[in-house]
């Protein structure tokens, strides 16, 4: 069964330090999202990318994040220079389409810790 | 402001029992209604999914919900765990699904144990 890959699946960084997440969605998808979980807390939707561009952005999307479509596989989330705040389980969710029909379907998650 | 309250953080329920986890959502229109579940170490899974028509919605694993307008719930319930349950559970809501935004506002989650 096809399935969104994600790594790494934990990260330990530094504060201040530059984080890519990698996702591989589902390869005849169309429309990608990042969301999050802090620790304890709700699953946050952050962004979703389609066409290559961004079509909606959470309050949290600040410009420390970027997300990009580097080759046509894979989908990132780049964090520019984390803050300890930032330390959460990042899900990469894609969806074959829109509509009704159009379930996301989600990696297991890259876990990160900034020290 | 969308949001969705799961009350209940920890259940415990034996084997064999019957299970209901609790969902609220704050939504003005018609909400997309879903249930996702995370077992340990993997993603979220869909369970099921309201968008509308009949209110009693059935779902893998043997799972179904119901949702109820007068009382903004959609409480998941199945008639007889099993062990394999044992996961934490999700509730969302969705406002444009439609779209290409596909935003969903996820609850706090319940997590559930299974006792033999």
């Amino acid at each position: 069964e096809p399935e969104v890959t994600q790594t790494p699946s934990h990260q330990v960084t530094q504060m201040g330090q530059e984080v890519i997440l990698r996702c591989v969605p589902i390869s005849n998808h169309l429309y990608f999202y990042w969301y999050r979980q802090i620790l304890g807390q709700k699953v946050e939707f952050l962004v979703s990318f389609y066409n290559n561009e961004i079509s909606e952005k959470s309050e949290i999307f600040d410009d420390q994040f970027s997300v990009e479509r580097p080759d046509g596989s894979n989908f990132t989330l780049k964090i520019r220079s984390t803050k300890l705040e930032d330390s959460a389980m990042y899900f990469c969710a894609s969806r074959e389409r829109t509509g009704r029909t159009g379930e996301l379907f989600f990696g297991e998650g890259s876990r990160l810790t900034v020290l | 402001a969308q949001s969705v309250t799961q009350p209940d953080i920890h259940i415990t329920v034996s084997e064999g029992a019957s299970l209901e986890l609790r969902c609220n959502y704050s939504y003005g229109a018609t909400p997309y209604l879903f249930w996702y579940v995370q077992s340990p170490g993997q993603g979220l899974q869909l369970l099921l999914k309201y968008f509308s028509g009949d209110t009693l919605v059935q779902g893998i694993k043997g799972f179904e919900a119901e949702f109820k307008r007068s009382q903004s719930s959609f409480n998941l319930r199945k008639p007889s765990v099993h062990w394999s349950d044992a996961a934490e559970y999700f509730c969302a809501v969705a406002s444009n699904y439609g779209g290409s935004q596909g935003n969903l506002i996820f609850g706090k989650g319940t997590k559930l144990s299974v006792k033999p």
